[in-house]
C-alpha cells in the first residue's frame, strides 16, 4: 500500500528532552511537510522540503529541526527550546502539481 | 486580519439537512482552494479542490469559489452522521508549495 506513515502515534516527553517524530512516504513524492495542529488553531506549517538535502522554515520553525537525507524520510525533532510542544503533529507529502497527502499524525504530550 | 477566516462552530444539524461551510480570505494571490475533512484524532483527507473561481460538484458535495468576494463555500446535501468531522478550508498561491489553512469547522450530524 502506498502512503505516509508516522510513528509513534502517541509520544510523551518530559520537559527538557528532545524527541524525534518519524515520517516516511513511499509515494515517490518530492516535497514533504510538517504541520502542527492545536485545538482551535488550524494547521500551521513548521518546515517543508522540496528536494533531498534542502528544507525551508515555515511559519513556526522556532524550537524545531528537520533533516531530509532521503527522499522517503523527513524526521522532525522537537527540541527543549520549544516552550509549548504539546500538540498534534502532521506530516504531509506532495509532488509538483498535486495537493498534499497527509499522514495519520503523532500526538505529543509534555509531562 | 488573518489570511484565512473560518467559523470554528461547532455546527450541529439533523440528518438529511443541507450544510453550508464557509471561509473568507484576504490574499488575492490564492489560486487553489481546497476542503479537507478530518475525523477525530486522524490526519486530514482531501475532499474537494477548485482552481480559481467557479463551482465543482462531487456527489453530495459542492465547492464554490467567489474570488471577487474572496469567499469560498462547501455545501453538503443530504447530510449523514458519517459526515460528522472537522472541515478545514485551505488555500494556495500558484507555484507555491505552502498551504494556508483556516481553523476548521466542527460539524455534527445528528441521526
Amino acid at each position: 500500500d502506498g502512503g505516509i506513515t508516522q510513528s509513534p502515534k502517541y509520544l510523551f516527553r518530559k520537559e527538557g528532552q528532545n524527541v524525534t517524530l518519524s515520517c516516511e512516504q513511499n509515494l515517490n513524492h518530492d516535497a514533504m511537510y510538517w504541520y502542527r495542529q492545536d485545538p482551535g488553531q488550524g494547521l500551521r506549517l513548521i518546515y517543508y522540503s522540496q528536494i533531498v538535502n534542502d528544507f525551508q522554515k515555515g511559519d513556526i520553525a522556532e524550537g524545531y529541526s528537520v533533516s531530509r537525507e532521503k527522499k522517503e524520510s523527513f524526521p522532525l525533532t522537537v527540541t527543549s527550546a520549544q516552550k509549548n510542544p504539546t500538540a498534534f503533529y502532521l506530516c504531509a507529502s506532495s509532488t509538483r502539481g498535486e495537493l498534499p497527502y497527509f499522514g495519520p499524525g503523532t500526538r505529543l504530550t509534555v509531562l | 486580519q488573518k489570511e484565512v477566516e473560518q467559523d470554528p462552530g461547532p455546527l450541529s444539524v439533523p440528518e438529511g439537512a443541507i450544510v453550508s461551510l464557509n471561509c473568507t480570505y484576504s490574499n488575492s494571490a490564492f489560486q487553489y482552494f481546497m476542503w479537507y475533512r478530518q475525523y477525530s484524532r486522524k490526519g486530514p483527507e482531501l475532499l474537494m479542490y477548485t482552481y480559481s473561481s467557479g463551482n465543482k460538484e462531487d456527489g453530495r458535495f459542492t465547492a464554490q469559489v467567489d474570488k471577487s468576494s474572496k469567499y469560498i463555500s462547501l455545501f453538503i446535501r443530504d447530510s449523514q452522521p458519517s459526515d460528522s468531522a472537522t472541515y478545514l478550508c485551505a488555500m494556495q498561491s500558484a507555484g507555491s508549495y505552502q498551504l494556508t489553512f483556516g481553523k476548521g469547522t466542527k460539524l455534527s450530524v445528528i441521526p
